[in-house]
């Protein structure tokens, strides 16, 4: 099966500028999570969808980051604007819905600089 | 809440060498557990994961992991390293009571980078 797509893998921007990234899951998988990977940490999760509503975004600094997914489909995560301390990597995952521990699936991240 | 705390941001070993990596969780509840791994540039990939049946787990690449309840531990092994396990490993651990409502919500630890030494 084809694995999660994620787009653009870099992007470099100054600080005060806007980003998005696009999130394309696994066919079939009805849940979706953005996590944002800080250099020399593991992932945090920003926001998870269960088809296109949402189940946590609490930690997700929503003065300025916002993510939506049509359809219960592909998913955009959007940063405006950005700070320095949004530099990471931004990891789209996937995991079907059914109860018990599915295993997410990553895609292989969109690397953001903030300079 | 739910933590994971990994015991070692560097390990080094030897080819031919075992690999042990720490992780311990911090649950009110009985927790699922899971091992990635993370290649330069890439996603994370799953090694393993531990969902209350067999204690001990074996997964890929010859990595298996021991969930002790009483000492609040899943630790990773491999007995013998290869060049290609080079990479940074990730514990984390999910509710099962939230899974059915909301899905496999995954809390990591800080990971730990794995050098190989020939």
């Amino acid at each position: 099966e084809a694995g999660v797509a994620q787009s653009p893998r870099y992007k470099i921007i100054e600080k005060r500028q806007s980003v998005a990234f696009w999130c394309n899951p696994i066919s079939g998988h009805a849940t979706l999570y953005w996590y944002q990977q800080i250099l020399g940490q593991g992932p945090k999760l920003l926001i998870q969808f269960q088809n296109n509503g949402v189940v946590d975004d609490s930690q997700l600094p929503k003065d300025r980051f916002s993510a939506e997914r049509l359809k219960g489909v592909d998913s955009t995560l959007k940063i405006q604007p950005a700070k320095l301390e949004d530099s990471a990597v931004y990891l789209c995952a996937s995991s079907l819905r059914d109860p018990g521990a599915n295993v997410l699936t990553f895609g292989a991240g969109s690397r953001l600089t903030v300079l | 809440a739910q933590s994971v705390t990994q015991l070692g941001s560097h390990v080094s070993v030897s080819e031919g060498a075992l690999v042990l990596l720490r992780c311990n969780y911090s649950s009110s509840v009985p927790p699922y557990l899971f091992w990635y791994v993370q290649y330069p540039n890439q996603g994370l990939q799953l090694l393993l994961k531990y969902t209350s049946a067999a204690t001990l787990v074996k997964g890929i690449n010859g990595f298996e992991a021991e969930f002790k309840k009483s000492e609040t531990s899943f630790h990773l092994t491999k007995p013998s390293a290869h060049m290609s396990d080079a990479a940074e490993y990730f514990c984390a651990v999910s509710d099962p009571s939230a899974v059915k409502a909301a899905g496999n919500k995954l809390t990591f630890g800080g990971g730990t980078r794995v050098l190989v030494k020939p």
